[in-house]
């Protein structure tokens, strides 16, 4: 079995603040994705890696940077962080793309002030 | 364009009662996979169980069975002899397209409540 861990698991911003979100898998995958979770609302992908230094934008990309410089870790970068913000942002990782099911960390949660 | 449906915003059940949740998709592909997942209170999300569109038989995990209706775009989840720990959100989600660029649409999930 693997992990995946995302740091921190809280983080509290000032507006118009950059705050980067790290995430590592110990599972050996290739695929890792940020997603954005808003109280009461499903999944919104973010950005996605199918490989090491790899990035694809998903729905949700504009006002964030991500970063895929080894095979185990994902961050991401809030660029200008605002008050609509406030949400969890979960990390995931899966072997591939295609057919495999996802893996997920448990959160960090952004509360921007 | 591909879309999930999760209709159903909370349920309520007792404990040890069987009860099921649904879910419509939409996709252009002929082959797909549907999956369901799981997130507790903890916020940690957890796979489930999944159909791949091509397979007639209802897959069943534990239990956790599905009921697969093609015809319909239907996929819904059926929790038998629930207990008190299955108190969580359900999300079903759909990958389709191919390779790198299939997508993984998500539902905006069921919250099922189990009662002692």
């Amino acid at each position: 079995g693997g992990i995946i861990t995302q740091t921190p698991k809280f983080l509290i911003g000032q507006e118009g603040q950059k705050l980067t979100l790290k995430c590592q898998q110990n599972f050996n995958h290739d695929t890792m994705y940020w997603y954005r979770q808003d109280s009461g609302k499903g999944l919104r992908l973010i950005y996605y890696s199918i490989t090491e230094n790899d990035l694809q934008k998903g729905d949700l990309s504009e006002g964030y940077d991500a970063s895929r410089e080894k095979k185990s870790s994902f961050s991401l970068t809030v660029t200008s962080a605002q008050k609509n913000e406030m949400a969890v942002f979960l990390c995931a990782s899966s072997i591939e793309t295609s057919a495999e099911t996802l893996y997920f960390g448990s959160g960090t949660r952004l509360t921007v002030l | 364009a591909q879309k999930v449906t999760q209709t159903q915003t909370s349920i309520s059940v007792m404990e040890k009662t069987t009860v099921t949740m649904d879910c419509v998709y939409e996709t252009q592909d002929s082959s797909y996979f549907l999956f369901w997942y799981k997130q507790t209170a903890s916020g940690e999300i957890v796979f489930l169980i999944r159909q791949d569109s091509y397979k007639k038989e209802n897959a069943t995990v534990g239990h956790y069975s599905l009921n697969f209706q093609k015809p319909k775009s239907s996929i819904g989840l059926i929790i038998t002899a629930t207990q008190i720990e299955d108190s969580a959100v359900y999300f079903c989600a759909m990958r389709d397209g191919v390779g790198d660029n299939s997508k993984l649409i998500w539902g905006l999930g069921t919250s099922l409540v189990v009662n002692p």
